[in-house]
């Protein structure tokens, strides 16, 4: 069964360095996507990268990188040079399937992250 | 410029009583998506709509119910709000390509005293 696995509940970082949050997937689905969001505590959830299975480099986003590894289903995000407002809710999330029909995103549980000046 | 719009922001409403909260878009996107987050969980995909198609989760409670009546607009309405359907909601948009990534309001926080 499809599935997102964040292990680390909650997390530290000294601003100005990179940190790296963990996130692995389970999918019988040679085709899916892979998300990660941020959500602050005012609530919005804000679209950070993505990252296609077929995919051949990982994907980035000005200091976001997505650490992707097909063979163990890992794809962890990479926030370098963190700052104050990083602190956050980070949810990782995956879509099944190609183009087409399955809108659904499988979301992982989040990861705490506090970054401290 | 264009985003997603949810209001209020903040709903408090009585056990039973009925409450609607909605959620707009200028993004033109055919695929409008509500959840519900309860604090410290994932949220939690309640239905959504691609175009007029509408698409409920099967564990959304009958209690939950959603309009559509344009690409701009869409409407959670909760017909007897319960004290454990106090949560944020979020309303989120995509478009019908690849990849999908969801666009998602400020949420609406809902309180049922």
């Amino acid at each position: 069964a499809q599935k997102i696995t964040q292990t680390q509940p909650g997390m530290f970082v000294q601003e100005k360095e990179a940190v790296t949050l963990d996130c692995t997937y389970d999918t019988s689905d040679p085709s899916y996507g892979l998300f990660w969001y941020k959500q602050p505590s005012s609530g919005e959830m804000i679209f950070l990268i993505y990252q296609g299975s077929y995919d051949q480099q990982n994907a980035t986003e000005g200091r976001y990188s997505l650490n992707f590894q097909k063979a163990r289903k890992s794809a962890n995000l990479v926030i370098s040079a963190s700052q104050l407002g990083d602190s956050a809710m980070y949810f990782c999330a995956m879509r099944e399937g190609g183009a087409g029909n399955n809108r659904k995103l499988i979301w992982g549980l989040g990861t705490s992250l506090a970054v401290n000046p | 410029d264009a985003m997603v719009i949810q209001n209020p922001r903040y709903q408090v409403t009585q056990f039973g009583k009925p409450v609607t909260l909605s959620c707009s878009q200028t993004l033109n996107h055919n695929v409008m998506y509500w959840y519900q987050q309860k604090s410290s969980q994932a949220p939690k995909l309640l239905f959504h709509y691609y175009d007029k198609d509408f698409n409920n989760e099967a564990d959304t409670p009958d209690n939950f119910q959603s309009r559509r009546p344009n690409t701009s607009f869409c409407f959670l309405d909760i017909r007897s709000p319960g004290l454990g359907d106090a949560a944020m909601y979020l309303c989120a948009t995509s478009r019908h390509k690849n990849p999908y990534e969801q666009y998602f309001g400020p949420g609406t926080r809902l309180t049922v005293t």
